[in-house]
């Protein structure tokens, strides 16, 4: 069974800057397209963004309300999907999950881990 | 902007069916899905491609995507199945979500 298991979360200032981890298991990393999705507390589901297989040429997506300030990379030699945070807003408070995007749909999914911007 | 606009909740009686709709622009163009998620947990794709199940999924749930509406039915629902549940499709790369629609079962 897929495992991803998402870290980093955490309380962070208006303005500052949080890298969250994914870590993944038991499937074939490199070839899959990897997605973060996140949720706000009591609200729906929000997409963030995608990176490709390196194959594909590792190429990423974002949604508009975090370009140019989030980016996500993954080390496929670590199995490891990142999402770099700058100039987070009390509005980015949420709790991230990581998610294989496959299947044509987001088929797995880790526990999500919580970010938390206040002053 | 794609929207995906979902009736904010949904009630069925045990053992009936239940019926939650997504619409978009066109949707019935475009692959729609379904996430299902209880609380305190994780989202699980329920349906794919507008009418496929994951392995695990239970044979009660099902979709169908058509013109401007897709639509998750449960049929002979559970009491197990009482959720939240969120439609999703592609507007060209863009991952978009419906607002959810919280399934009770009374």
């Amino acid at each position: 069974e897929v495992q991803l298991v998402e870290s980093g979360g955490g309380l962070v200032k208006p303005g500052g800057s949080l890298r969250l981890s994914c870590a993944a298991s038991r499937f074939t990393f490199n070839n899959a397209w990897m997605s973060w999705v996140r949720q706000a507390p009591g609200k729906g589901l929000e997409w963030i963004g995608r990176i490709k297989s390196k194959t594909e040429g590792g190429a990423t997506d974002y949604a508009a309300p975090v370009k140019g300030r989030f980016t996500i990379s993954r080390d496929d030699s670590k199995t490891t999907l990142y999402l770099q945070m700058n100039s987070l807003k009390t509005e980015d408070t949420a709790v991230y999950f990581c998610t294989t995007e496959r299947l044509g749909g987001h088929d797995s999914w880790g526990q999500g881990t919580l970010v938390l911007v206040s002053s | 902007s794609y929207d995906l606009t979902q009736p904010p909740s949904v009630s069925v009686s045990p053992g009936q069916t239940a019926s939650i709709t997504c619409s978009g622009d066109k949707l019935g163009d475009k692959y729609a899905c379904w996430y299902q998620q209880k609380p305190g947990q994780s989202p699980v794709l329920v349906i794919y491609q507008d009418t496929k199940r994951p392995s695990g999924i239970p044979e009660r749930f099902s979709g169908s995507n058509s013109g401007n509406t897709a639509t998750l039915t449960i049929s002979g629902t559970q009491a197990m199945d009482e959720a939240d549940y969120y439609c999703q499709a592609w507007d060209s790369i863009t991952v978009v979500f419906g607002g959810g629609t919280k399934l009770t079962v009374l």
